[in-house]
């Protein structure tokens, strides 16, 4: 079956620190990968998707993440974090040709200033 | 535009109870999806639908749950028999068209509680 997996529960940062979520998904065949954002008491929302073509792709808010296709993986990077970025962040497969959808667990990331 | 809306936003039931859960997807959205988020787990796919016609369920528990999207009117996602187990965020998402790539818009969620 389908996984998504994202190792990262909680991550506690100071602001301007880099941050790094990692998310690894399990389909070996074509996959569409996003990236959801969930600020505290607002619907999740679109950060960035990757589909096909360079594996950077760059989202809202400088978010970015690098699609990885010999390791699986699509981590979600940002060079400096804002107190602002204190949410939690979901990662997502949807399969292509399929209607798989599978989200990661989340990770909880808490800004510090 | 308004963005996908969900009522209620809090629902108490007692055990054994039903339990009936409401989405209105983006205007001119035609495909819905329901997802559930159970206490410290992610979002977990239960069904997804188009007008009139369940596309895929094979997320939903086999029993007590059941999903429709009718013509008019919105989606209503629908617990039999509720059970404590069932108490959970149960969230929304809408898109205009289907396919893999398509981006989701996620209602705020109803959280259901059973007593």
């Amino acid at each position: 079956a389908q996984s998504v997996s994202q190792h990262n529960h909680h991550v506690i940062l100071s602001e301007a620190a880099s941050l790094e979520l990692g998310c690894n998904y399990s389909y070996g065949g074509t996959v569409n990968l996003f990236w959801y954002v969930q600020y505290p008491g607002q619907h999740l929302q679109l950060l960035l998707k990757y589909f096909s073509g360079d594996p950077l792709v760059k989202g809202i808010k400088g978010f970015e993440a690098e699609f990885i296709k010999s390791k699986f993986s699509f981590n979600l990077r940002k060079p400096s974090v804002q107190w602002s970025d204190t949410a939690e962040y979901f990662c997502y497969s949807h399969r292509g040709g399929g209607n798989k959808l599978t989200f990661g667990t989340g990770t909880q990331l808490k800004v510090e200033l | 535009n308004a963005g996908v809306m969900q009522n209620p936003r809090h629902l108490v039931r007692r055990r054994g109870q039903e339990a009936r859960l409401r989405c209105s997807p983006m205007k001119g959205h035609s495909h819905v999806y329901w997802y559930r988020q159970l206490p410290e787990e992610g979002l977990k796919f239960m069904v997804y639908l188009q007008k009139e016609n369940i596309i895929d369920e094979s997320g939903m528990p086999k029993e007590r749950f059941s999903a429709e999207f009718p013509k008019e009117g919105p989606s209503i996602l629908r617990i039999q028999q509720v059970v404590r187990g069932d108490s959970a965020a149960y969230f929304c998402a809408s898109s205009p068209l289907a396919g893999a790539q398509e981006t989701q818009y996620f209602g705020p969620g109803t959280r259901l509680l059973v007593l």
